[in-house]
């Protein structure tokens, strides 16, 4: 079974501030990707970045951008040049292969605050 | 990418009766998930829903509370049966395109309330 830990119950940042959200994890698969969703008081689940596990190079999109460590079993994402529109609920969450194919197991989350 | 819709947005229920959650995808999909989000916490996965056959349930739920249908590829029902408080939560239906799982998408959202 998957266990997903991260550590920042809330964070807070200043607007054009760039901030950081950790997550560890703990896996037994060898092959799997790693997601970053956002949840905006809408409640609608986003996609903000995926990584896959067997690639070195972290994944970037535009301001979005991860530190993945898979010998720690770490996977943080950090926000660059933040905005109003990135204050959210953030959930980590692998996505392994092999008995657990495709199911998510999601982190406990961090409520990230960005202050005008 | 993926469109889903889901049945209903939200509810308002008395104890001791169910409902039914109804998720529509704008297109065939593999795998469809069902996911529950208690008040203030992250989302834990409910069950796997089977094509033509008996969901697939995570430790800690089970058919009779949680029973699940997928008649085609498209659709799928989620019902919360004999309900009490602690079921208020929102149930979330998810999916992942053929042969993909590179990422997963996410419908609305039910939020249930039970009085």
């Amino acid at each position: 079974a998957q266990t997903v830990t991260q550590s920042q119950p809330e964070m807070s940042v200043q607007e054009a501030e760039t901030v950081t959200l950790s997550c560890t994890y703990d896996t037994s698969e060898s092959d799997y990707y790693l997601f970053w969703y956002k949840q905006p008081p809408s409640r609608q689940m986003i996609l903000v970045i995926r990584q896959e596990a067997y690639k070195q190079q972290n994944a970037t999109e535009n301001r979005f951008s991860v530190n993945f460590q898979k010998a720690a079993k770490s996977f943080s994402l950090k926000i660059s040049d933040s905005q109003l529109g990135d204050a959210a609920m953030y959930f980590c969450a692998p996505n392994a292969g092999g008995t657990s194919y495709g199911k998510l197991t999601f982190g406990q989350g961090t409520i990230l605050t960005v202050h005008p | 990418s993926a469109v889903i819709s889901q049945k209903p947005s939200r509810d308002i229920c008395q104890r001791g009766t169910s409902l039914t959650i109804q998720c529509q995808v704008d297109s065939q999909v593999t795998m469809m998930f069902w996911y529950r989000q208690q008040p203030g916490q992250s989302l834990t996965l409910i069950a796997t829903a089977n094509q033509g056959s008996e969901a697939t349930y995570e430790s800690g739920f089970v058919i009779d509370k949680f029973p699940i249908s997928r008649p085609n590829l498209t659709f799928s029902t989620l019902t919360v049966s004999n309900m009490s408080p602690e079921d208020s939560s929102i149930y979330l239906c998810s999916v992942t395109l053929s042969g993909r799982v590179d990422e997963q998408f996410f419908g609305p959202g039910t939020r249930l309330t039970v009085l």
